[in-house]
């Protein structure tokens, strides 16, 4: 069955460094989206993209991060000068159509540590 | 702003028991969606149910249903004759039928844990 994968599992970075987190979407998907979950804390939106752009993002999504789709099948997320509060799970998820029942498949998650 | 909340942050069950994990969320549109994600350790969460708002029957699938309460904003996930591999975390989610992306908005989570 299909999936959408993240690498890596998990991401240890000095504070002001900057990581791209990497995801492959399910191939015939058409809009992606990173979700994060600080620890205890709830699961919030960062951004969704569609069609080579972003379709929507939350405040969160300030101009320390970026988003990619740099070779048809991969879909980065780009943290530039990590602080310690990126320290989070971050989830990858993509979607075959935007309807409102169509359903989200995400991957597993990559926890980002930033020390 | 829609909001969802989760206050069980984590749950017990005997195998073969029922549990029901409970998610409240506040919203004043009248038409969404909500969903119940599973993560398994280490694993992606996949959709276990979802229920749309104008629909008064509570969904169903298999061992799981819903609960659905519009007027008290609730929207909670019964699990019956549960498994050993019905542990993990449980996100309730909303999402709003306005939204262009149609973007999840998630609670906290509860884990479940289940006793063999």
């Amino acid at each position: 069955e299909p999936e959408v994968t993240q690498t890596p599992s998990h991401q240890v970075t000095q504070m002001g460094q900057e990581v791209i987190l990497r995801c492959v979407p399910i191939s015939n998907h058409l809009y992606f989206y990173w979700y994060r979950q600080i620890l205890g804390q709830k699961v919030e939106f960062l951004v969704s993209f569609y069609n080579n752009e972003i379709s929507e993002k939350s405040e969160i999504f300030d101009d320390q991060f970026s988003v990619e789709r740099p070779d048809g099948s991969n879909f980065t997320l780009k943290i530039r000068s990590t602080k310690l509060e990126d320290s989070a799970m971050y989830f990858c998820a993509s979607s075959e159509g935007v309807t409102v029942n169509t359903e989200a498949f995400f991957g597993q998650g990559t926890r980002l540590t930033v020390v | 702003a829609q909001t969802v909340t989760q206050s069980q942050p984590e749950m017990s069950v005997q195998e073969a028991e029922t549990v029901t994990l409970s998610c409240t969320y506040d919203t004043s549109e009248s038409d969404y969606y909500l969903f119940w994600y599973k993560q398994p350790p280490s694993r992606q969460m996949i959709l276990v149910i979802r229920q749309e708002a104008y629909k008064q029957q509570n969904a169903t699938e298999n061992r799981f249903s819903v609960n659905f309460q519009k007027a008290a904003k609730s929207f909670s996930l019964k699990i019956s004759d549960s498994q050993l591999g019905d542990a993990a975390m449980y996100f309730c989610a909303y999402r709003s039928v306005y939204s262009g992306t149609y973007k999840y908005i998630f609670g906290t989570g509860t884990r479940l844990k289940v006793l063999a």
